[in-house]
This record gives C-alpha cells, sequence and structure tokens, in this order.
C-alpha cells in the first residue's frame, strides 16, 4: 500500500463546476498535511495547508478526517485556470518528512 | 524574498554519463529535499538534509547517486554513471522544518540518452 494514494483522474469538469478530490494516508502518527498545485512543466506550488477544523481559501476548502486517515480539497466554481495536478503532501512532522502523492489532474472545459 | 535557486534547468548527457545538479535553498531554511519527478507521477524523496546532516536517504539509489550539503547551505546531487531510467526532473525543496510547508526550485529537467 502507498503511503499516501489519490486518484490520479483526469477529472473533466465544465467551468463552473465543482469538484472534489479525497487522498489517503497509512502512516496515522501524521501531522501535517497539504494540497500543492503543480501546472505542466512547472515545479510544485503550495495551495493550501490543511488544518484539523478544516480551512478555506476563497473557492478552495480542505478538510482533514484523522480517524479514517483522508484529506478531501473542493473547488467550487471551476475556473479554466484550475485545469492542474493537485498533489496531496503529508508531513510526519517526527522527522519532517514530506511524502506526496501521485497526484489527481484536474480539467476545466468551457 | 529569492526562492530556491536550481541549475541548470535542462541537461541532456548519453548513459554511463555523470551530471550534477546544484540547488541553493532560500536563506535561513535548515530543511533541504531532493525530490526525483518522472512523468505522470508524483515527486519522490531522495534525500533530506537538516542543515548538513541527512535524515532520510532511504530511497537514494546509492551505488549510483550522493548528494551532499557540506556547509547546510548549498547541495549538490551526483549521478554516475547515469542510466536512462534516470530521465526525470530533478527537484530541489526548502523548509523551515517544524511540520512546515517546503518551498520548491524550478527544477532540473534530465534527459539521459
Amino acid at each position: 500500500r502507498k503511503e499516501v494514494e489519490q486518484d490520479p483522474g483526469p477529472f473533466n469538469v465544465p467551468e463552473g463546476a465543482t469538484v472534489a478530490f479525497n487522498c489517503t494516508y497509512s502512516n496515522s502518527a501524521s501531522q501535517s498535511f497539504f494540497w500543492y498545485r503543480q501546472d505542466c512543466r512547472k515545479e510544485p506550488k503550495l495551495l493550501m495547508s490543511v488544518y484539523s477544523s478544516g480551512n478555506e481559501d476563497g473557492r478552495f476548502t480542505a478538510q482533514l478526517n484523522r480517524a479514517s486517515q483522508y484529506i478531501s480539497l473542493l473547488i467550487r466554481d471551476s475556473k479554466l485556470s484550475d485545469s492542474a495536478t493537485y498533489l496531496c503532501v503529508v508531513n510526519d512532522n517526527a522527522g519532517n518528512m514530506l511524502t506526496f502523492g501521485g497526484g489527481t489532474r484536474l480539467m476545466v472545459k468551457p | 524574498e529569492a526562492g530556491v535557486a536550481q541549475s541548470p534547468r535542462y541537461k541532456i548527457i548519453e548513459k554511463r554519463q555523470s551530471v550534477a545538479f546544484w540547488c541553493n535553498p532560500i536563506s535561513g531554511h535548515a530543511t533541504l529535499y531532493w525530490y526525483q519527478q518522472i512523468l505522470g507521477q508524483g515527486p519522490k524523496l531522495l534525500i533530506q538534509f537538516q542543515n548538513n546532516g541527512v535524515v532520510d536517504d532511504s530511497q537514494l539509489p546509492k551505488d549510483r547517486f550522493s548528494a551532499e550539503r557540506l556547509k547546510g547551505v548549498d547541495s549538490t546531487l551526483k549521478i554516475q554513471p547515469a542510466k536512462l531510467e534516470d530521465s526525470a526532473v530533478y527537484l530541489c525543496a526548502s523548509s523551515l522544518g517544524g511540520g512546515l510547508e517546503a518551498f520548491f526550485g524550478q527544477g532540473t529537467r534530465l534527459t539521459v540518452v
């Protein structure tokens, strides 16, 4: 079993749609969680951190479920510019090791 | 604030040749990571430094890959000899540590022919 698992997609959605991605992790001791965005042929960039209480940043909402060991990302009112690969990242904190999922590809169409 | 700097941006070499990549992290960041990203996959951690010490190198193919961070700042990653399957983007990232996020450089795209 991979340490961090994501559905690779692609998710093809029309503009304005709401789309959600899930990510599961295997290390129950993990403490920090992040969503990164990666555009084609670019480096990953931090989209948002994921807090225990959940957090929202504009059209983006991240949730953490420690009991089931998954995190989610919800994108509302999708824009063409949201098309990218979304990477789930888990930090074990103890060694500060960041483990990436394989990424979920989103394509927003007109 | 300057970001993570990497060089070169692109490199094409023949198999069995050697190659080296350089990374300069964000000033003050004690943690430095090297990741390998093969097309269509997520980044895979090769090695993690805390200052000039190695925290984790369990996924580094030590028969051909080596990395160092002698003064706890800049780092180099070397491959010797390269194989075709080493073709990938090599990403350097740095972090303040303590469970905080990491920031990435633009990467070095390596093609082994």
